[in-house]
């Protein structure tokens, strides 16, 4: 089983600035990785696959980088609704396809 | 727009068995992949199941095979899961998520709004 690892658990940033996440796959995922954000009390949504790509209605301030085993997700110009948790997952050579354990991203 | 809902969640003892549903409007139901995603209390997330489009391959994480069943009826736009042999750490919020599309099931396309399942006596 692939273990995904996310960095920082929680970061703090000021509305407006920016925000990268990482996240680390225990051995190559090549560009199979995908990105969710989960607000409090609600389903997470998707925003990143492939790496690179954002999904249908995803803003442009989200980005997506890397490939193999070390993977950001970057974030321009944080609004208040990007204030959530923050979950990467791998779905290369599975199952089963893991989640890293979540970036919590709060306001400083 | 995709909708996708769940019901059948509740209270169930351990050792007792529950089948939850899931209905998927504003898509072609039978041309999608779809999942069980849970998220047990203040954790994070957790794959349950997966089913290919036409309901041929199914997929478990280890810690469900055998006791838990993934299926759908695409004549119905209804997937479901049932679970048995159920136990105290099966308590989660379960979602039902559609595959993005592809050979393959993949990527977490759309999210139900999660049902909670309760295991306790």
């Amino acid at each position: 089983e692939i273990v995904m690892t996310q960095s920082p658990v929680t970061l703090s940033v000021s509305p407006g600035e920016r925000a990268t996440l990482s996240c680390r796959a225990s051995q190559s995922v090549s560009t199979n990785l995908a990105w969710y954000r989960q607000k409090a009390g609600q389903a997470p949504r998707l925003l990143i696959y492939g790496a690179v790509t954002r999904a249908t209605g995803v803003p442009a301030r989200f980005s997506g980088g890397g490939s193999g085993t070390e993977f950001t997700l970057t974030i321009s110009s944080l609004q208040s609704e990007d204030f959530a948790v923050y979950y990467c997952q791998h779905y290369n050579n599975w199952p089963p396809y893991t989640f890293g354990q979540g970036t919590k991203l709060e306001i400083k | 727009e995709v909708q996708v809902e769940e019901s059948g969640g509740g209270l169930v003892q351990p050792g007792g068995s529950l089948r939850l549903s899931c209905s998927a409007s504003g898509l072609t139901f039978s041309n999608y992949a779809f999942h069980w995603v849970r998220q047990a209390p203040g954790k994070g997330l957790e794959f349950v199941s997966a089913i290919t489009s036409p309901g041929i391959s199914t997929y478990y994480a280890d810690s469900v095979k055998g006791r838990f069943t993934i299926s759908r009826d695409n004549s119905r736009n209804t997937l479901y899961l049932q679970m048995s042999s159920l136990r105290a750490e099966d308590t989660a919020v379960y979602y039902c998520v559609k595959d993005i599309g592809g050979p393959f099931p993949s990527v977490l396309d759309h999210w139900g709004q999660g049902n909670l399942v309760t295991v306790s006596s």
